[in-house]
Parts: C-alpha cells; sequence; structure tokens
C-alpha cells in the first residue's frame, strides 16, 4: 500500500506570493490532517478535513486555508506569504476522524525569502 | 499552546545502552501517542496509550502512562545508532478542542 505523499518537496517563493501545497492519503484514508514544523514553535496543528469537510482549525490566521477533495486528497493554500511562514508542511491521513495512529508523508519544506 | 513537554530536550548514549524519554501534558487526554521523527522527515508512529492503560510494550519499546501525574515515558532498550532521531509525544486533549497535539521533542544520538 503506498503512503502519504506529498508534492512538492521543497518550494522556494518569495514575500507576498501564494503557495498550493497537496498531499494524497493513503487509499482509503478519509481523514487528513495538516502540521506546520518550525524550530521555534515546533509541530503546530493546521486543520483536519474528513469527508470533505473541515472538522478544525489550529490557531492559524485566515491566510492559511484548505481543502478535501472527493478522492480525499488535500491540498492546503497560504496566501500573502510571510518570512514566518518557512517551515516543514507535514501532511498526516488516518482512516477515520479524530486522533489515532497518524500517517504522515515527508512535508513539504517551504522557504520563503 | 503545546500539551506535551518533554525532557530532555536532548539525549546522548551509546549502542546499548537504554534511553527513557518523558512527556508531561496539561489536560485529561483520551490516549497519548509517541511517534519518531528522522532529521526533516515525516513522523513515524511509535506506539499508542489509551488512559486506562499503565504499560505497553512493542518490541524494544516500552510506554508508561500516569494520568494522575499527567505524565508518559518511553523507554527504548538496546538502543542502536539506527535510533537516533527525535522523539515526539502526542495527546488528543478531552477539552472539546479535538486536536492532537504534539510534545517538543526529545533528540536523541546514540553512538555506536
Amino acid at each position: 500500500k503506498a503512503g502519504v505523499t506529498q508534492t512538492p518537496r521543497y518550494l522556494i517563493k518569495t514575500r507576498g506570493q501564494q503557495v498550493t501545497l497537496s498531499c494524497s492519503p493513503i487509499s482509503g484514508h478519509r481523514s487528513v490532517s495538516w502540521y506546520q514544523q518550525t524550530p521555534g514553535q515546533g509541530l503546530q496543528f493546521l486543520f483536519e478535513y474528513f469527508s470533505e469537510t473541515q472538522r478544525n482549525k489550529g490557531n492559524f490566521p485566515g491566510r492559511f486555508s484548505g481543502r478535501q477533495f472527493s478522492n480525499s486528497r488535500s491540498e492546503m493554500n497560504v496566501s500573502t506569504l510571510e518570512l514566518g511562514d518557512s517551515a516543514l508542511y507535514l501532511c498526516a491521513s488516518s482512516l477515520v476522524a479524530g486522533y489515532n495512529e497518524q500517517f504522515f508523508g515527508p512535508g513539504t519544506r517551504l522557504t520563503v525569502l | 499552546s503545546q500539551q506535551g513537554e518533554e525532557d530532555p530536550q536532548a539525549l546522548s548514549i551509546q549502542e546499548g545502552e537504554n534511553a527513557t524519554m518523558n512527556c508531561s501534558y496539561k489536560t485529561s487526554i483520551n490516549n497519548l501517542q509517541w511517534y519518531r521523527q528522522n532529521s526533516g522527515r515525516g513522523l513515524v508512529h511509535l506506539i499508542l496509550i489509551r488512559s486506562n492503560e499503565r504499560e505497553k510494550h512493542s518490541g524494544r519499546l516500552r510506554v508508561t502512562l500516569d494520568t494522575s501525574k499527567k505524565s508518559s515515558s518511553l523507554l527504548i532498550t538496546a538502543s542502536r545508532a539506527a535510533d537516533t532521531a527525535s522523539y515526539f509525544c502526542a495527546t488528543d486533549a478531552r477539552d472539546n478542542t479535538d486536536k492532537l497535539i504534539f510534545g517538543t521533542g526529545t533528540r536523541l544520538q546514540v553512538f555506536p
């Protein structure tokens, strides 16, 4: 069974631009969660989607948004990028909603210049 | 804010020694999980322990949970160089926020 895949793996953007990251969960998994990881703040929860609906959202500004498609693939979008958005963005999938075992992708390393 | 705080922040040991990491959390939980992260990569799930369990084993891993002290420990026995990684605890707080919240992590270095 293929694992969670994230694209792109690396991304360089400049301040003010926007970016879209993609996550394909493990086949059959319907829940997708997104996390931001930085050296200063650690792993921070962004949001969780289940069956195309956002179940929960972390304490991030409205510039961070996401969606989930009918095939469970998910995208997250960050608009008006700031230097502080530089981070490793991790996606995780699980069979059902809630917080049992999560399977993580390799992450997208975003650098904002 | 993070639910879990881990200590030590960093730990260096020799191969064959045991490594113990601790996690403390703030609110009541349904379960607590431990994950491993190799440098700059995704996390790998190690073990989940439910709030009504006190101890759980998986291979060389032993996890304990003390809900009265709001703390958990992860013991890796007979460590190997390949165990070098960061280890995180994660809790789902029973405070209706329904989030999985990660601790600050312990960086483990195992020298051959």
